[in-house]
């Protein structure tokens, strides 16, 4: 089945250490999106990426880091430097990144802090 | 202001009844509007996009836009409990000219009574 998978599903970070969230899709598209969500909050983007090896910053990226290096992955770091990362992270996909597009989710990464 | 705003809710309508959410959103030149469900800890699905005045229908879901007014409103008829869910609403924003990234409001919690 084609789909978006991420992974782990829940996470714990430690004070001064980065943790990685894993993104992958076998749907063929080319963009790919992180989205963070608080409590009660909608989605606000992080990165996001139209082609491999390039990648742009959203909204709310200080403190987060990511690479695209294969068009099927499209892994975040969350560094030290982000204060305050306990949220829930989805990975997103669409076709091609044109803003009339669906998305189409992961199942989404719950991160806190110990 | 929320460049795109919608009652946080809760709303509670009851089985059978016609549920109505609505979003207003801060950039005239928007283009595309979406709808997506999200069930408590799961992943945003989307259920409904519009792009022109008017109406759109499909099936128990009415999506309605009036761009001059700047709202996009959602319909329910018929109401199920399995429609318990948060509705986020989300606009192509224009910056700069540009059409920008999806921006989401923080979503709307509907629940509905047996």
């Amino acid at each position: 089945d084609g789909g978006i998978t991420q992974s782990p599903k829940y996470l714990f970070r430690k004070e001064g250490q980065n943790v990685t969230l894993s993104c992958e899709q076998n749907l063929n598209h080319d963009a790919m999106y992180w989205y963070r969500q608080d409590p009660g909050q909608g989605l606000r983007l992080i990165y996001y990426s139209q082609i491999v090896n390039d990648f742009q910053k959203g909204d709310i990226a200080e403190g987060y880091s990511v690479s695209r290096e294969k068009k099927e992955s499209f892994p975040l770091t969350v560094t030290s430097a982000q204060k305050n990362p306990t949220a829930f992270y989805l990975c997103a996909s669409s076709s091609s990144g044109q803003t009339n597009e669906k998305l189409f989710f992961g199942s989404g990464t719950q991160l806190s802090v110990l | 202001q929320k460049e795109v705003e919608q009652n946080s809710g809760p709303l509670s309508v009851p089985e059978g009844a016609i549920a109505s959410l609505n979003c207003t959103y801060s950039d005239r030149g928007s283009q595309s509007f979406f709808w997506y469900r999200q069930y408590s800890g799961k992943s945003p699905e989307l259920i409904m996009s519009i792009y022109s005045n008017g109406d759109k229908e499909d099936g128990r879901f009415t999506a309605q836009l009036n761009k001059a007014s700047q709202y996009v409103s959602l319909l329910i008829r018929d109401s199920q409990p399995s429609d318990s869910a948060t509705y986020l609403c989300a606009v192509n924003l224009i910056s700069s000219g540009s059409a920008r990234q999806l921006t989401f409001g923080s979503g709307t919690q509907l629940t509905v009574l047996p």
